[in-house]
């Protein structure tokens, strides 16, 4: 257990809809960055934040919006869902943010269809 | 921003035998290089690090070297075992779209044939 929940652990939902992925980091760390890997490829960065501001931003769709709140935890919104969004959506945490191992949570697979 | 290559993309060893994965990386101001494994399904664990200030570092049956004049590092697993089957995926801590973060090889996907 590497102290990164993480949830919902599976969706389902149709195209066009829209979902909220939910982190909450492991205790201590100010850092969450957002991965998405679909079948078969590596781990996509998305987005960082860093107590409560964002940090980084990677190759993340407009459709795509995510945000950190005051009591650290994260949630990456997902909207006008594709069938290519399709994925499993990772949420990660350190403490520093720069330079330090990054901490994995489970995971949620997203299924549109 | 950082670019990282990692080769092979599949690799299959009989059990006992080693296994070499490569990377290289792009920006030469990168300090840190994690490996992580990844069994289907699960999350991405770390298994060994690495920073700029060390040439090697070991670990029981895992090894990790650097070279940072060609940017390039190396996992070395030794002794191979069913249980080592799963996809490896390297990375570097290099600064991009304003901050450090890792960026990640494409994954080698290692397969132990007992």
């Amino acid at each position: 257990d590497s102290g990164v929940t993480q949830t919902p652990k599976h969706l389902i939902t149709a195209t066009g809809q829209r979902v909220t992925l939910r982190c909450s980091p492991r205790s201590g760390d100010l850092s969450v960055y957002w991965y998405q890997q679909s079948l078969d490829q590596g781990l996509q960065f998305l987005i960082q934040y860093y107590n409560g501001e964002e940090r980084a931003k990677g190759n993340i769709l407009e459709r795509f919006s995510a945000q950190q709140f005051p009591d650290l935890h994260s949630e990456l919104n997902l909207s006008s869902l594709e069938l290519g969004d399709s994925a499993l959506y990772f949420c990660a945490s350190n403490k520093q943010g720069s330079g330090n191992t990054i901490y994995f949570g489970e995971g949620s697979w997203l299924t549109v269809v | 921003g950082e670019n990282v290559e990692q080769h092979p993309s599949t690799l299959s060893v009989q059990e006992g035998d080693s296994a070499v994965i490569k990377c290289t990386y792009s920006d030469s101001a990168s300090n840190y290089f994690p490996w992580y494994k990844q069994e289907l399904g699960k999350r991405p664990q770390l298994i060994i690090d690495i920073r700029s200030n060390v040439g090697e570092k070991k670990d029981q049956r895992i090894a990790v070297t650097l070279n940072k004049t060609a940017k390039h590092f190396s996992l070395h697993i030794t002794e191979t075992q069913p249980e080592d089957s799963a996809v490896y995926f390297c990375a570097a801590s290099g600064f991009g779209a304003g901050s450090y973060q890792l960026t990640f090889g494409k994954g080698t996907k290692l397969s132990v044939i007992p």
